[in-house]
């Protein structure tokens, strides 16, 4: 069966230190792979998508970045932390783009950025 | 065109109730519209999913109905207990989309009270 791992689980950084978020998908193969973020009761913002190695798609303009260096592993990246970048984020995958192929998410990583 | 509206944002039930989320949008293209139940520091998990070409579709105690000429769609949830209390987010997907990326409503926060 498929499983997505994110970590760390909780994170806490000061404002202008730099991040890296790890994502990785077991079980399946070539998935499209979602960054998301989720402020404090709020929806869910898609930040990033991939749907191969290499090939990054960003949704907003920010300090963030993205990179998927292997099949099954998504990396968010940041070189200075904002005030503003902190939240809760969600990676995700999704195996093709036929109807009905389920998105699954992460457990999520609590970021805080004091 | 490519906004899901989500209503109500919050809605409380009494144990036993009938929850109704209810969700609309404007992009005919959308073919497929899962629900995502998620809980507190956790990330979302699919609950149940519909295509546009059925009505209704029932998982259990929750029902999606389906209605594709007035283009909205609605969660139900049967005999509603106090472990369904979490946040609710309908969703679209549009094949026409790079990465085909699912467009989330804002999320309506259910609490059943005992």
């Amino acid at each position: 069966s498929q499983t997505i791992h994110q970590w760390p689980a909780t994170l806490v950084q000061p404002v202008g230190s730099p991040l890296s978020l790890e994502c990785t998908v077991e079980g399946t193969s070539n998935p499209n792979l979602y960054w998301y973020r989720q402020a404090a009761g709020r929806g869910l913002q898609l930040l990033f998508y991939s749907v191969g190695i290499g090939q990054i798609s960003s949704e907003v303009p920010q300090n963030l970045s993205a990179s998927r260096p292997q099949d099954r592993q998504f990396i968010l990246s940041s070189k200075k932390l904002l005030l503003s970048d902190s939240g809760f984020y969600l990676c995700a995958w999704r195996v093709g783009i036929a109807i009905g192929n389920e998105q699954y998410f992460g457990p999520g990583t609590r970021l805080t950025v004091t | 065109q490519q906004q899901v509206k989500q209503s109500p944002q919050s809605l409380i039930v009494q144990k036993g109730g009938i929850p109704i989320i209810n969700c609309a949008y404007e992009n005919t293209a959308f073919d497929y519209f899962p629900w995502y139940q998620q809980f507190p520091g956790k990330g979302p998990a699919l609950l149940i999913a519909i295509r546009p070409d059925v009505s209704e579709k029932k998982e259990g105690r929750f029902t999606i109905s389906f209605n594709k000429s007035a283009k909205q769609f609605s969660l139900h949830i049967m005999d509603s207990q106090p472990g369904d209390s979490a946040t609710y987010f309908c969703a679209a997907s549009n094949p026409e989309t790079s990465g085909s990326r699912l467009t989330f409503g804002e999320g309506t926060q259910l609490t059943v009270n005992p």
